[in-house]
């Protein structure tokens, strides 16, 4: 069955970086785009940035293009997003998801001093 | 910029029929597929419908949605109300910049 399990989540201060991994397992992962969304304690589902199949056509949110960066690695069946210059209003639960059908159960981003 | 606007909760008794909407602010909301996702609380959410009126795997037959071009809106109906369908659901589709737009979200009460 299809599986997606994301990790790297946690405390980190404003400014600083993190990087969400995401295992993808279950179906055959270089067939299909990826995206990341988020959630914000209770707020609504925000949609981040999602990558093609091929990793070739990239799209992201105005609030955080320049400084997160999406990618994949096909042979590792794995989806990542490098998260720079952290807000506090990045603040949120961040969930993998395989485009327009399967999430994972996402991990959470806190940013605070 | 564009936006997906839901009714903020609707409720209704087991046994009866919710159709939540979810109206584009610009544009054609048939332009681009939408896709509806239900979240019970302290879950992640899953997919009810994907390509406005498909239903995953697994997603009973009460599920269903469609487009209305005139109205540019999307909707999902919910017939045979459960309790277990009590939950925050959020339409989302695309921009005509490719970027993701989620709705407002609605939150269903069953009575």
């Amino acid at each position: 069955q299809v599986q997606l399990v994301e990790s790297g989540g946690g405390l980190v201060k404003p400014g600083g970086s993190l990087r969400l991994s995401c295992a993808a397992s279950g179906f055959t992962f270089s067939d299909y785009y990826m995206s990341w969304i988020r959630q914000a304690p209770g707020k609504g589902l925000e949609w981040v940035s999602y990558i093609s199949s091929s990793g070739s056509t990239i799209y992201y949110a105005d609030s955080v293009k320049g400084r997160f960066t999406i990618s994949r690695d096909n042979a590792k069946n794995s989806l990542y997003l490098q998260m720079n210059s952290l807000r506090a209003e990045d603040t949120a639960v961040y969930y993998c998801a395989r485009v327009s059908d399967y999430w994972g159960q996402g991990t959470l981003v806190t940013v605070s001093s | 910029n564009f936006m997906l606007t839901q009714p903020h909760s609707v409720s209704e008794s087991p046994g009866k029929t919710v159709t939540i909407s979810c109206t584009g602010s610009s544009g054609s909301i048939a332009s681009n597929y939408v896709q509806w996702y239900q979240q019970r609380p302290g879950s992640a959410p899953t997919t009810v419908i994907y390509e406005d009126n498909q239903r995953p795997s697994g997603v009973p037959d009460r599920f269903s949605g469609s487009i209305d071009s005139s109205s540019n809106s999307a909707s999902l109906t919910i017939s045979g109300l459960k309790t277990e369908d009590e939950a925050d659901y959020y339409c989302q589709s695309y921009d005509s910049s490719n970027h993701g737009v989620f709705g407002t979200g609605t939150k269903v009460t069953v009575l």
